[in-house]
């Protein structure tokens, strides 16, 4: 089992929709959640990171972290073009060097 | 600037060749990570630099791959006699302090193409 399970989609949603992003893990260790967006040709970015369980919202993006259920979500409201990326879930424990990856979520916003 | 930097952007060579990638890690960060990202697939780990600690080599996939870190800052990956299933995208990041808090900045890779 891998330690962390990511739908590769794609997905396809009209520009404007609610998008929602999910990972699950199986290391209840990790405490430390992160959120990138790649562009095609173009390195991972940060877009969210949070702490333990609870929800994190910055601009149209939200982070959600439910530790009990081992599960990630990331929601993008008014979805635009320009959110059309990949989007992988990446995570760590307390300790340790070591972060897990999804394998990435691909979406594509129609206009 | 400021983020990562990685040179080339793109490296096509034929099987059996040696090639280096470089990585300039954001000024400041002393954690740097390599991996390598193929279609379809995750990030798979390579290898990390903390400071002046030992590496952490335990993702190196064969004895043909090899990287250093010179001064703390810049590094090269080096990939000896290049085979096709070696063709990838190598992506650089650096952090903070390489503490599991301290999330990774990437680089936007070198895709290197082997024929």
């Amino acid at each position: 089992q891998k330690e962390v399970e990511q739908d590769p989609g794609p997905l396809s949603v009209p520009e404007g929709a609610i998008v929602s992003l999910n990972c699950t893990y199986s290391n209840s260790a990790f405490q430390y959640f992160m959120w990138y967006r790649q562009y095609s040709r173009k390195g991972p970015e940060l877009l969210m990171y949070t702490y333990s369980s609870g929800n994190k919202e910055d601009g149209r993006f939200t982070a959600q972290v439910d530790k009990s259920s081992k599960y990630i979500s990331l929601f993008i409201r008014d979805s635009q073009p320009s959110d059309s990326a990949t989007y992988l879930c990446a995570m760590s424990a307390f300790s340790g060097n070591q972060f897990y990856f999804g394998t990435g979520t691909s979406l594509t916003v129609i206009p | 600037g400021a983020g990562v930097s990685q040179s080339p952007s793109n490296k096509v060579t034929e099987k059996g060749k040696d090639v280096e990638l470089r990585c300039d890690p954001i000024s400041g960060h002393t954690a740097l990570y390599w991996y390598r990202q193929s279609l379809g697939q995750g990030l798979e780990f390579l290898i990390y630099f903390q400071g002046n600690s030992a590496p952490d080599k335990s993702g190196l996939p064969s004895d043909r791959f090899s990287a250093e870190r010179t001064g703390g800052s810049v590094s090269t990956l080096t990939i000896q006699r290049t085979q096709q299933e070696d063709s990838a995208v190598y992506l650089c990041a650096s952090s903070l302090d390489g503490g599991s808090n301290q999330p990774q900045h990437f680089g936007d890779g070198t895709r290197l193409s082997i024929l």
